[in-house]
């Protein structure tokens, strides 16, 4: 089915340490996977993507892991930084007739001092 | 600043008005997206459009009408909404459909139905 959920919907961490947020999907025929984070009052921007041939990409500060096995995606974030509070999202691309991206649910990262 | 940009950023309307959104992208992307996004939910794909076709109406209620005169703009037209139609709508845009998950998003309206 075409369905992407979150394990948790808030995650609260220490400034300073390193953030995991979880996802599973449930469309076996996803090739490609993206995070977006969303902060207040605006848009989701991208983050990172991965594609099903891979089982980790890193950007700065962030790692995306692709477990296909059991149908899950990590978002991993380095030295958490007041910054980094959003919601993040993450998305798959499915292609019936054509290509769409659908979202998850999202997880709310709140960062303690 | 994502170069995609939507107006009005907040818009209040009655279940009888008739009323437009609009996005535009200074990007040069050939995709353009609606998408709502309601609190607690998703964000859930309304509709596609790739070269100025659409290609995908995701069981949207037909009181929701875009148009996508060019591929820099993006309209979505509203007409006797339900209160439940409250949400944020987004508009994306990418370099064409299905070549990158990079969706380009702008800030949302906000819509509220009275």
């Amino acid at each position: 089915g075409e369905s992407v959920g979150l394990h948790l919907p808030t995650l609260s961490v220490q400034e300073g340490d390193n953030s995991i947020i979880n996802c599973a999907y449930s469309n076996s025929a996803s090739d490609y996977f993206i995070w977006y984070k969303q902060e207040s009052g605006k848009g989701p921007q991208f983050i990172i993507d991965i594609r099903s041939n891979m089982d980790k990409r890193q950007g700065q500060r962030v790692t995306v892991l692709l477990n296909k096995t059991v149908k899950h995606l990590s978002l991993q974030i380095a030295a958490t930084q007041p910054g980094d509070s959003a919601v993040y999202f993450c998305a798959e691309n499915i292609y019936s007739s054509a290509s769409k991206i659908i979202f998850g649910s999202g997880t709310r990262l709140s960062i303690r001092p | 600043e994502t170069g995609v940009t939507q107006t009005p950023r907040h818009l209040v309307m009655g279940m009888t008005n008739k009323k437009s959104l609009k996005c535009e992208q200074h990007l040069g992307h050939n995709a353009m997206y609606w998408y709502k996004q309601s609190a607690k939910k998703p964000l859930e794909l309304m509709f596609v459009y790739n070269f100025k076709e659409q290609t995908e109406n995701n069981s949207v209620p037909s009181r929701f009408s875009p148009e996508c005169p060019n591929s820099s703009h993006l309209f979505l037209h509203l007409h006797t909404l339900q209160p439940e139609d409250s949400a944020l709508y987004l508009c994306a845009s990418s370099q064409v459909q299905g070549s990158t998950g990079e969706l380009f998003f702008g800030e949302g309206s906000r819509l509220t139905v009275l």
